[in-house]
This record gives structure tokens, C-alpha cells and sequence, in this order.
């Protein structure tokens, strides 16, 4: 399988609990991306990564949320103390770094997360 | 603040009708547009895209028709079918950023 792969497909965690996805992106990629995606909506964007280095973060990325790329290959996501607010999809997209060709750019299947 | 408009919010269209959803975006420095389509427990898989020195881009059923002075853009889907039922989002992207901004999606259902 050649796409993006997230995992798990599904997490439900208790208030308060630590949870934390797993994003392995296409693997000549260099860029990996993460967004939120809420029931009804369309996704938003939350951070990027070129490579290891974390280059942007959107503001709904709050301090519970934190995202890394040890090795410029695979990627996590881990939210501390969650709220009930954080339940929604957690997309992964990867693409290569080529002027503005989105064809390239691939999302996950996503990991859903309800916080109960 | 919501940078792209999207509506319908849900369309019925019968089998070999016609869909067409609208995009409306405010900010001048989105330099590329693409559309999206997203079923239930997928994430989005790109359709097409556009960019604004075009006024028009067809591949095969699915046409965007794109006018810059307006900052709109819309997408039709020809000889619609029942396998095209799924979400569809306008989004927008700017070349030297690295982040989709997307609308709020349409709902598209096919009836037979």
C-alpha cells in the first residue's frame, strides 16, 4: 500500500485521558501535514512538518496538542487531558515539496476520536 | 473567519442530472483551487483543481468554471451518478504556503 496510513481508525478515550495517532505518510514524501476535521465541516489545518522540522502551527493548536517527526519519516499526535471539544478526525496528509502541485498532496484515512 | 464559502450545503440531483456547488473566496492570495470528494469514514480525495489564470478546466464529468474578478468558482459534475453520492469541499491553497483552507462541504446525493 503505497498511500498514507493512519492509526488507529477509531480511539475512544475517556475526559482527561492522553491519547496519541500515528501518521506514516507516502514515503518519498518530505512534507507531512495534520488537520481537524469536526462533524459537518470541512478539515482545518493544524501543523506541518518539512522533513523533521515542525514549521507551522495553527492557532487551534493548543499547548495539550503536541505533534513530532523523530526521523522525517513517520509522525505522531498526542493530546493530553482530553475534552469532550477535541472529539472529531485527526487527518494526516503527506505530500513532496514541488512548487504548488497538489497532486501530490494525499490524505488519510483519518483517525476518528471520541472523547466520552 | 471563514476565508471560503461554500453552498449548497446539500444537493438532491436525479441520476443524469446536473450537480453544481459554489465557491465564494475572499482572500486575493489563494493561487490555487482545488475540489475535493470525501466518503463516509474516507479522507478527502483530490478531484480537480484550477488555477485563476483559467477560466475553465474539464476531465471527463467534472468541470471547474473559475472567475477571478468575482472570487468565485464552482464545480459541475455532468451525467451525474448514484456513485457520485459523497461530501465535496472547495478549498483553496496559496504556492508558497503549505495549508488547504477549506469550505464547509456539500453534501451529494444521487437518486435513481
Amino acid at each position: 500500500d503505497t498511500g498514507v496510513s493512519q492509526n488507529p481508525r477509531h480511539k475512544i478515550t475517556k475526559r482527561g485521558q492522553n491519547v496519541t495517532f500515528r501518521c506514516d505518510p507516502i514515503s518519498e514524501h518530505n512534507r507531512l501535514y495534520w488537520y481537524r476535521q469536526t462533524l459537518g465541516q470541512g478539515p482545518e489545518f493544524l501543523t506541518y512538518f518539512q522533513n523533521e522540522a515542525q514549521l507551522e502551527k495553527s492557532r487551534l493548536l493548543s499547548d495539550r496538542f503536541s505533534a513530532e517527526r523523530p526521523k522525517g519519516s513517520f509522525s505522531t499526535l498526542e493530546i493530553q487531558r482530553t475534552e469532550q471539544g477535541d472529539s472529531a478526525m485527526y487527518l494526516c496528509a503527506s505530500s513532496l515539496r514541488r512548487d504548488s502541485d497538489l497532486y501530490g498532496y494525499t490524505f488519510g484515512s483519518g483517525t476518528r476520536l471520541t472523547v466520552v | 473567519q471563514q476565508q471560503v464559502k461554500q453552498s449548497p450545503q446539500s444537493l438532491i440531483v436525479q441520476k443524469g442530472g446536473i450537480s453544481i456547488i459554489n465557491c465564494a473566496y475572499e482572500n486575493t492570495a489563494f493561487d490555487y483551487f482545488p475540489w475535493y470528494q470525501q466518503f463516509p469514514g474516507k479522507g478527502p480525495a483530490l478531484l480537480i483543481a484550477i488555477r485563476p489564470d483559467v477560466s475553465e478546466k474539464k476531465e471527463g464529468r467534472f468541470t471547474i468554471s473559475f472567475n477571478k474578478s468575482a472570487k468565485q468558482f464552482s464545480l459541475h459534475i455532468m451525467d451525474s451518478q448514484p456513485g457520485d453520492s459523497a461530501t465535496y469541499f472547495c478549498a483553496a491553497f496559496t504556492g508558497g504556503g503549505n495549508k488547504l483552507t477549506f469550505g464547509t462541504g456539500t453534501q451529494l446525493k444521487v437518486e435513481l
